[in-house]
């Protein structure tokens, strides 16, 4: 089992609609859950961080947490083309490591 | 302007040399780290600093060599060793211990390798 796993996708959402990203992590003791975006050809970029369990709104993505599930998600609202990219789990482990998923790729269509 | 910077952006290198990608920060960041991206991949770690003179192999480090020398820079050197170098490499860096987000990591731009 890996450490943090996502389906890598293509995740294909219309225009507008609400894009939904899974990721669920195997150690139980994590921390800390991060989602970066990656653009084809750029490095990750940092768009949320979630500590605890519930929910975190920032503008049109909210993260969700479930430690008691081992399951953090990622959700965007009335999506947009410029939301077309690699999403990448992050969770900051008990051993004090990031340990990074595979990535979804999402294809927002207009 | 701070941020983490990193050169080159395009690197070519032929079989049995070594070379060296620069990485560097100007925001103050005690932690930084070296990942591997190979296409549709998740990012690997090859090493990383928390301290200055201090660094630990993470879990691909044979081929790869670093150092610590100053806090804001963090070379990495892939050597003749590491079989398979070809990929996007990327630097981050962490803010300091204490502050309230010390397990945020930040990436650099990144720099594709590629060996001919």
């Amino acid at each position: 089992q890996k450490e943090v796993e996502q389906n890598s996708g293509p995740l294909s959402v219309p225009e507008g609609a609400i894009a939904s990203l899974n990721c669920t992590y195997s150690d139980r003791g994590s921390q800390s859950f991060f989602w970066y975006r990656q653009y084809s050809g750029k490095s990750p970029e940092l768009i949320m961080f979630i500590y605890s369990n519930g929910d975190k709104e920032d503008g049109r993505f909210t993260a969700q947490l479930n430690k008691a599930s081992q399951y953090v998600s990622l959700l965007i609202r009335d999506s947009q083309p410029s939301d077309s990219a690699t999403y990448l789990c992050a969770v900051f482990s008990s051993a004090s490591k990031i340990i990074f998923g595979s990535g979804t790729r999402l294809s927002i269509r207009p | 302007d701070g941020g983490i910077t990193q050169s080159p952006k395009y690197l070519f290198r032929k079989e049995g040399q070594n070379v060296t990608l620069s990485c560097e920060q100007n925001l103050n960041h005690d932690a930084m780290y070296w990942y591997r991206q190979d296409p549709g991949q998740g990012l690997r770690l090859i090493y990383y600093s928390q301290i200055v003179n201090d660094f630990q192999k993470g879990d691909i480090a044979e081929g790869y060599s670093v150092s610590r020398e100053k806090k804001e820079s963090f070379p990495l050197t892939v050597t003749s060793a590491q079989k398979n170098p070809t990929a996007f490499y990327l630097c981050a860096s962490s803010p300091p211990t204490g502050s309230t987000s010390t397990d945020t990591q930040y990436f650099g731009p990144g720099t594709r390798l590629t060996v001919l």
